[in-house]
């Protein structure tokens, strides 16, 4: 157990609709990470927030936003949803903002129907 | 059993054997690489890491190899177990830089 919490485990939803998906890093840890892993592209980074602030964004969609509350808990949205948007999404943790050892959680499994 | 480069990504080997995983990272400027094991469900999982002013280190039954010349790094496992059975992924990123870059990973599976 690395100590990040996801939820929730699936989600299974419609084109065009709207999910979110939470984050709880450990305890202690300021930086939450989003990564999307879909079977043709990999495991991809999408964006990573650092106490409270966006720090950096990598491929991810302007369909989809994320944001870290102050307790440090994050969530990602994604709207408008597409068959491609089916993925593994994943929330990591540091404690702190780059190259640190990064702890995953469990994911969430999103299927667009 | 050896893996070569992300062109196998499967990798079936004997358990008590020795496992070799490689990895060619795609940045010259990377400069921190981590091994990651992905189990079935699960999130990945951290390995191994290794800085570029390091070209071995070794860890509990694992070992990284970074060559920097060719830009490759491996993992090796040592008498491999069947719950060394995963996905493994090498990721590189720089000093300064937040987010790792993950290879397309190579799936072993330990034969009993």
């Amino acid at each position: 157990d690395s100590g990040v919490t996801q939820t929730p485990k699936h989600l299974i939803t419609a084109t065009g609709q709207r999910v979110t998906l939470r984050c709880s890093p450990r305890s202690g840890d300021l930086s939450v990470y989003w990564y999307q892993q879909s079977l043709d592209q990999g495991l991809q980074f999408l964006i990573q927030y650092y106490n409270g602030e966006e720090r950096a964004k990598g491929n991810i969609l302007e369909r989809f936003s994320a944001q870290q509350f102050p307790d440090l808990h994050s969530e990602l949205n994604l709207s408008s949803l597409e068959l491609g948007d089916s993925a593994l999404y994943f929330c990591a943790s540091s404690v702190e903002g780059q190259n640190n050892e990064q702890f995953f959680g469990p994911g969430t499994r999103l299927t667009v129907l | 059993g050896e893996s070569v480069g992300l062109h196998l990504p499967t990798l079936s080997v004997q358990e008590g054997d020795n496992s070799i995983i490689n990895c060619a990272y795609s940045n010259s400027a990377s400069d921190y690489f981590i091994w990651y094991k992905q189990e079935s469900g699960k999130g990945p999982q951290f390995i191994i890491d290794i800085r570029s002013n390091m070209d071995k280190r070794q860890g509990q039954r694992v070992t990284v190899l970074l060559n920097k010349t060719v830009k490759h790094l491996s993992l090796q496992i040592a008498a491999t177990q069947p719950g060394d059975s995963a996905v493994y992924f090498c990721a590189e990123t720089l000093t300064n830089d937040y987010k790792l870059s993950f290879g397309a990973g190579t799936t072993v599976t330990v034969r009993a």
